[in-house]
């Protein structure tokens, strides 16, 4: 059982253009969302984050936007630059639970920025 | 230097063997992490650690031991290999109960191939 989807495996944009990248969860008592990203032969970087209490936050050309109702969250980057080519990850938590803040990852999305 | 640190970077070994992944992390994190990678499924969680000699079972425990004599170290024990245990598997710290707005930092990666 996925709790955290990304349904787009992979994502092909324009330089310069707006890229957003969706992902959903099921869980209703994550309250806490990261976004990392992934470049080959490395391992994940963290990249911006949200909680429950938000619905936006802004990071230079990144911002993150949830929906709690729908479940669902989005990265935007803008405007999106090749060096953005990569792997993105959505990951949530459930930070209520206490202890260690265990992260949920979504299956990932390969993002291609073209010249 | 400062960060974290998995070895080897490449493995291949032949089904049945016994293998270990390490871990190293210099910042003394109380949270460390094991996660496995594949294509469709992202990041799963195998075990965790909230401290040492504090272990428990993540999403995929089967076929792995990990142990946690010092904070520092974090290995990961595939006691008799198996194809399916073929993957990229990555460790991770965390420097606090709740999280921080970083999340996880993560290591480079080991990929193993099981032959």
């Amino acid at each position: 059982d996925q709790q955290v989807k990304q349904n787009s495996p992979s994502l092909s944009v324009q330089e310069g253009r707006i890229s957003i990248l969706n992902c959903d969860y099921t869980n209703s008592m994550f309250d806490y969302f990261l976004w990392y990203k992934k470049y080959p032969a490395e391992g994940p970087t963290f990249l911006i984050s949200i909680s429950s209490i938000k619905d936006k936050n802004e990071d230079g050309r990144f911002t993150v936007f949830l929906n709690k109702s729908a479940k669902h969250l989005s990265l935007h980057i803008v405007p999106s630059q090749p060096g953005d080519s990569a792997v993105y990850f959505c990951a949530a938590s459930a930070r209520k639970d206490g202890g260690a803040q265990k992260l949920v990852f979504g299956q990932g999305t390969r993002l291609t920025i073209n010249p | 230097d400062a960060g974290i640190t998995q070895s080897p970077r490449y493995k291949i070994t032949e089904t049945g063997r016994q293998v270990t992944l390490m871990c190293h992390q210099t910042w003394s994190h109380s949270y460390m992490f094991w996660y496995r990678q594949d294509l469709g499924h992202g990041l799963r969680l195998i075990y965790y650690s909230a401290a040492a000699d504090i272990t428990d079972k993540g999403e995929v425990p089967d076929g792995y031991v990990v142990s946690r004599s010092k904070t520092e170290n974090f290995p990961l024990t595939l006691e008799s290999a198996t194809r399916s245990q073929t993957s990229v598997y990555f460790c991770a710290s965390s420097e606090s109960r709740q999280g921080s707005g970083y999340g996880y930092t993560f290591g480079s990666g080991t990929r193993l191939t099981v032959v």
